[in-house]
């Protein structure tokens, strides 16, 4: 079983949906948890971080983590076209340089 | 304007040379990595620095080489033992928190 499972995609809405992008994990001793954004030939951006379990709320994007069931979540409402990107969850364990990534979840969002 | 800077973006090698990688970054960050993306794959972790002079394997780094003589400077070589070169290479570099790294634009390498 991989470190950290994310669904592909792609995934395609229309303008203003709410979207839903989700990583699961296996390895319980993840204490970080972070979403990138990354355009098509680009190099990925950091969004947001959450520490521990709990929500974190940035404007229009927000991370979910739920330690219990180690499941992971990123909400966009109202989703713009700008929005279409590869969007990228990763973990770190608490003492660790290293971070997991999954493998990204291809949004599209149409107008 | 602070960030990490790769170079070049664009990089094409023929078979059994070697070839290396630029990633220079102005801000102050003491731990740099590389990272392999292939299509549909996520990052993996070729090698890491957390201080000058000092480096760490990743999970993938057979095929490559780096150096780090300088803090703002993680030089990575491709190999020609490298048996499948071709791929998007990013540089990131982070301070204290090192969940918090940051990326570079990327060179993509194509092995013609």
């Amino acid at each position: 079983q991989k470190e950290v499972e994310q669904d592909p995609g792609p995934l395609s809405v229309p303008e203003g949906a709410i979207v839903s992008l989700n990583c699961t994990y296996s390895n319980s001793a993840f204490q970080y948890f972070m979403w990138y954004r990354q355009y098509s030939r680009k190099g990925p951006e950091l969004l947001m971080y959450t520490y521990s379990s709990g929500n974190k709320e940035d404007g229009r994007f927000t991370a979910q983590v739920d330690k219990s069931s180690k499941y992971i979540s990123l909400f966009i409402r109202d989703s713009q076209p700008s929005d279409s990107a590869t969007y990228l969850c990763a973990m770190m364990r608490s003492g660790s340089e290293k971070l997991v990534f999954g493998k990204g979840t291809k949004l599209t969002v149409n107008p | 304007d602070g960030g990490i800077t790769q170079s070049p973006k664009y990089l094409f090698r023929k078979e059994g040379q070697n070839v290396t990688l630029s990633c220079e970054q102005n801000l102050n960050h003491d731990a740099m990595y590389w990272y392999r993306q292939d299509p549909g794959q996520g990052l993996r972790l070729i090698y890491y620095s957390q201080i000058v002079n000092d480096f760490q394997k990743g999970d993938i780094a057979e095929g490559y080489s780096v150096s780090r003589e300088k803090k703002e400077s993680f030089p990575l070589t491709v190999t020609s033992a490298q048996k499948n070169p071709t791929a998007f290479y990013l540089c990131a570099s982070s301070g204290q928190f090192y969940n918090e790294q940051f990326f570079g634009p990327g060179t993509r390498l194509t092995v013609l």
